[in-house]
């Protein structure tokens, strides 16, 4: 199964954009790159995913490389209530059997 | 309004009782998830359902049952064999086919005493 590393924790100035890395080098041809953020104990939120081409919605923006090892979500103004817990996750094998495994995400923290 | 509802939000139960957590949606999404997080930890995969009557386990399914009956119902059941049952447990959901997004409930905090 594809894993994902993502950087622990994370500063950002309120108003700035936040770049989220995640790497995920063992990604298969099919699996898609899903981003979602937990805010303290609540249930995960879905943001964004995408294969291979770059995908922006009203949410944020995520950027894969053109191998596909690696990928960046960008909030592009981070607000106080942008603190939480983003998880990048591959969802694994084909469109008839996608669980989704969680890594250990990376804790977002936004300043004043 | 469509979603996905788990129930009870807190839980209290006696060590080497089993119980069940309720979780449901009329989404109608042919998938669905139990997760389980520990604090300060990522989610982790217990069973997942991608069609009725169908489950598989996931990364970490020992002391743990489910059934999928209905479409719309995948409850998991917490048995005396879970040496740590203690810990907040997510039910998701989601379509198989084409790729979107899955959709979480809020969770049930259980502590076993």
């Amino acid at each position: 199964d594809a894993k994902t590393t993502q950087p622990p924790s994370m500063d950002c100035a309120e108003g700035r954009a936040a770049n989220l890395p995640c790497n995920h080098s063992t990604i298969s041809g099919n699996e898609y790159v899903y981003w979602y953020r937990q805010i303290h104990s609540q249930g995960p939120q879905y943001i964004i995913h995408g294969l291979k081409n770059n995908e922006t919605n009203e949410m944020a923006s995520l950027i894969i490389t053109e191998d596909r090892k690696s990928s960046t979500l960008i909030l592009p103004h981070a607000t106080l209530r942008d603190t939480a817990v983003y998880y990048c996750i591959v969802r694994v094998g084909s469109s008839n059997t996608g669980k989704l495994i969680f890594g250990q995400g990376t804790t977002l923290q936004v300043k004043p | 309004d469509g979603g996905i509802t788990q129930s009870p939000k807190y839980l209290f139960r006696k060590e080497g009782q089993n119980v069940t957590l309720s979780c449901e949606q009329n989404l109608n999404h042919d998938a669905m998830y139990w997760y389980r997080q520990d604090p300060g930890q990522g989610l982790r995969l217990i069973y997942y359902s991608q069609i009725v009557n169908d489950f598989q386990k996931g990364d970490i399914a020992e002391g743990y049952s489910v059934s999928r009956e209905k479409k719309e119902s995948f409850p998991l059941t917490v048995t005396s064999a879970q040496k740590n049952p203690t810990a907040f447990y997510l039910c998701a959901s989601s379509r198989q086919y084409p790729h979107t997004e899955a959709f979480f409930g809020q969770g049930t905090r259980l502590t076993v005493v």
